[in-house]
């Protein structure tokens, strides 16, 4: 069974630029998270879908930040203007149902310069 | 306010020797709770997973966890450790008994292997 994806591993970009990571989940999961871990902390949620709902996005700052997930499966996160201290790993994760285990894709290692 | 607390920041350990790494939380009522363990450059991994029932809980590695209630914890053990369990580990917690699902994390134990 295939994991988690995301795309791409890497990412360098100058600030003020946008910039998008995407997300395939595990088939069949309904429940998808996008955290964001800085160096040396734990993973901090930005939202959280049930399907295509987005459930809690309460700590997704929506000024530059969007995210989407079309037709309950993939999704994306987009950075518009990016800017240094956006830089860090930005974490996938699915789960079957909400309060079941989350299996998490390798992440996505922005550095924004 | 609801929270996960992993005390220890770093532990050294020789290779061979047990280890111990804390979890405390502070929730209304006893929550769902998760040890993950993360290499670097990767993403997590779950380790093993308490919902109810047996206090002791074996996981995967050769890890084991056990909650007790009365403090509040969900320490995770292993017998013997390995020169490759050196990682990041992390600890987390889903609410249960509410519609908040969400899924969060302790600061994180980086853990040294030494020979």
């Amino acid at each position: 069974e295939a994991g988690v994806v995301q795309s791409p591993r890497y990412k360098i970009i100058e600030k003020k630029q946008p910039v998008a990571f995407w997300c395939n989940p595990i088939s069949g999961h309904n429940t998808l998270y996008w955290y964001l871990q800085n160096l040396g902390q734990g993973p901090e949620l930005l939202i959280r879908y049930e399907n295509e709902e987005a459930v809690d996005d309460s700590q997704l700052p929506k000024d530059r930040f969007s995210a989407e997930r079309l037709k309950g499966v993939d999704s994306t996160l987009k950075i518009q203007p990016a800017e240094l201290g956006d830089s860090a790993v930005y974490l996938c994760a699915s789960s079957l149902l909400p309060a079941t285990e989350a299996f998490f894709g390798q992440g996505t290692r922005l550095t924004v310069v | 306010a609801q929270s996960v607390t992993q005390p220890d920041i770093h532990i050294t350990v020789s290779e061979g020797a047990s280890l111990e790494l804390r979890c405390n939380y502070s929730y209304g009522a006893t929550p769902y709770l998760f040890w993950y363990v993360q290499s670097p450059g990767q993403g997590l991994q779950l380790l093993l997973k308490y919902f109810s029932g047996d206090t002791l809980v074996q996981g995967i590695k050769g890890f084991e966890a056990e909650f007790k209630r009365s403090q509040s914890s969900f320490n995770l053990r292993k017998p013997s450790v390995h020169w490759s369990d050196a990682a990041e580990y992390f600890c987390a917690v889903v609410p249960s008994g509410t519609n908040d699902y969400k899924l969060s994390f302790g600061a994180g134990t980086t853990v040294t292997v030494r020979a």
